[in-house]
C-alpha cells in the first residue's frame, strides 16, 4: 500500500517566516507533486519533480520553492510567508513511467498570520 | 496550456438517483482524464479513469464518458449512496514520458440525503 506521509497537520505562521513543508512516500515513486487546495478553485500545482534534483514549475510557483535531495523526500518552502498563502498544502507521488495515478498525503493546514 | 472547467459546482441528490459531474478541457492533446474523490477532512483518492483511445468505462456503480471531438468527459454515479457524498475532482493530462502533469477541475461537491 503506498504511503504519502505529511510533516505536519497543521502549521501557525508569521508573515514574513521561512516555511518548511515535507512530504516523503515509501513506494519509489519518480514523481512527487505539491499542489495548495483552496475552496472554489480545486487543486492547483505549485511545483513537480520527475527525478531527484530535477524540478519543474506548476502553475502557480510565485513566492515558493522546492528541494529534492533524496528520491523520497519533497520538500515545499515558503521564503517569506505571506497571509495569502494560508491554505491547505497537499503532496502528491507517483510511480513514473506512465503510470498514471497519484497518491495523496493528508496534506497540511497552514495558517499565516 | 490546459484548461479544465467542472460543472455543477454543488449537486444535491436523494439516495437511489443518479448524478452526473461534467468537465470539458482545451487542450485536444489531453489524453488521460483522472476522476479523485475527496471525502471530508481526507486526501484525495482516484476512482476512475479513461485514456483517450477508450468512449466509457465503467467500474460497478460509476462510469466515465469522454467526447473527445467536444473535448468533454463525465462522470456518473447510479444508485447513490451517502457515502457518495464528497468533492469530486476531474483532471487531464497530456501523457509525456517520465511524468504527467494533471490540471485538475475546481471540484463538485456531492451530497446525498437519505
Amino acid at each position: 500500500d503506498v504511503k504519502v506521509t505529511q510533516s505536519s497537520r497543521y502549521l501557525v505562521k508569521r508573515t514574513g517566516e521561512k516555511v518548511f513543508l515535507e512530504c516523503v512516500q515509501d513506494m519509489d515513486h519518480e514523481n512527487m507533486f505539491w499542489y495548495r487546495q483552496d475552496p472554489g478553485l480545486g487543486l492547483r500545482l505549485i511545483y513537480f519533480s520527475y527525478d531527484v534534483k530535477m524540478k519543474e514549475k506548476g502553475d502557480i510557483p510565485e513566492g515558493y520553492s522546492v528541494s529534492r535531495e533524496k528520491k523520497e523526500r519533497f520538500s515545499l518552502i515558503l521564503e517569506s510567508a505571506s497571509t495569502n498563502q494560508t491554505s491547505m498544502y497537499l503532496c502528491a507521488s507517483s510511480l513514473g513511467a506512465m503510470r498514471e495515478t497519484q497518491y495523496f498525503g493528508p496534506g497540511t493546514r497552514l495558517l499565516v498570520l | 496550456g490546459e484548461n479544465v472547467e467542472q460543472h455543477p459546482s454543488t449537486l444535491s441528490v436523494q439516495e437511489g438517483d443518479s448524478a452526473v459531474i461534467k468537465c470539458t478541457y482545451s487542450d485536444s492533446a489531453s489524453n488521460y482524464f483522472p476522476w479523485y474523490k475527496q471525502e471530508l477532512g481526507k486526501r484525495p483518492q482516484l476512482i476512475i479513469d479513461i485514456r483517450s483511445n477508450v468512449g466509457e468505462k465503467k467500474d460497478q456503480r460509476i462510469a466515465v464518458t469522454l467526447n473527445k471531438t467536444a473535448k468533454h468527459f463525465s462522470l456518473h454515479i447510479t444508485e447513490t449512496q451517502p457515502e457518495d457524498s464528497a468533492v469530486y475532482f476531474c483532471a487531464a493530462c497530456r501523457m509525456n514520458t517520465g511524468f504527467q502533469k494533471l490540471v485538475f477541475g475546481t471540484g463538485t461537491r456531492l451530497l446525498v440525503s437519505p
